[in-house]
């Protein structure tokens, strides 16, 4: 059974104070590594798809990372704007994406 | 905006109703899936549509079903409602079948069931 753990389940961070959240995957094959942003009762916002181990991609304050095991979201910098909840999910095989519990982020200023 | 629109944004019902939610996908998606998001299990995968057949089930109650229409609207039926069924759903929608295919969610219906 594909398995994913976020961490830490909560982060307070100061304004500009960089930090890292973890993922990590227990999958079989797994074809695709998804970050997603949610802001309270709204509805999950696309950030990155990971396909293999190196990759990385970049997007304003946020950078993901892939390995074999995990993913981490750097987030550089953060401002007030970028506190939510942020959520890694996997596809592995012919699967549908199974989703980590998520970290809620909150920066202030 | 990512395109998908679910209705209603919220519903209130009480135990043992039956109610429908409604979603459209992007313009040119063909799959639609479905989630349930409570507190506690974070968000969990019910269905997936694909033109019109379904093409994948996850932890889905005998209770709960759905269906995709010739216009790719789907809908989601929750009959027999508990307690417990209180959460958000959302729907999602992506181009093709391809497991690497991006998921685009809608804002999501609220359930409360009194």
């Amino acid at each position: 059974e594909d398995q994913v753990t976020q961490s830490p389940e909560a982060l307070r961070l100061q304004e500009g104070e960089s930090s890292s959240l973890n993922c990590s995957y227990t999958v079989s094959g797994l074809r695709g590594l998804f970050w997603y942003r949610q802001d309270p009762g709204k509805g999950p916002e696309f950030l990155f798809t990971l396909y293999s181990a190196g990759e990385e991609k970049e997007k304003e304050r946020l950078k993901a990372t892939l390995t074999k095991k995990e993913s981490f979201l750097h987030i550089t910098a953060p401002k007030p704007e970028d506190s939510a909840t942020y959520l890694c999910a996997v596809q592995a095989g012919y699967s549908t994406l199974t989703f980590g519990k998520g970290t809620m982020l909150l920066v202030s200023p | 905006d990512s395109g998908v629109t679910q209705t209603p944004k919220h519903l209130i019902t009480a135990t043992g109703q039956r109610v429908t939610l409604r979603c459209s996908p992007r313009s040119g998606d063909l799959s639609v899936y479905w989630y349930q998001q409570s507190l506690d299990q974070g968000l969990q995968f019910l269905i997936q549509y694909y033109n019109g057949e379904e093409r994948a089930k996850g932890n889905i109650l005998e209770r709960f079903s759905a269906q995709q229409f010739p216009d790719l609207h789907s809908e989601l039926n929750l009959s027999s409602l508990e307690l417990g069924d209180s959460a958000l759903y959302f729907c999602a929608s992506s181009p093709g079948t391809s497991g690497t295919d991006t998921q685009y969610f809608g804002p999501g219906t609220r359930l409360t069931v009194l």
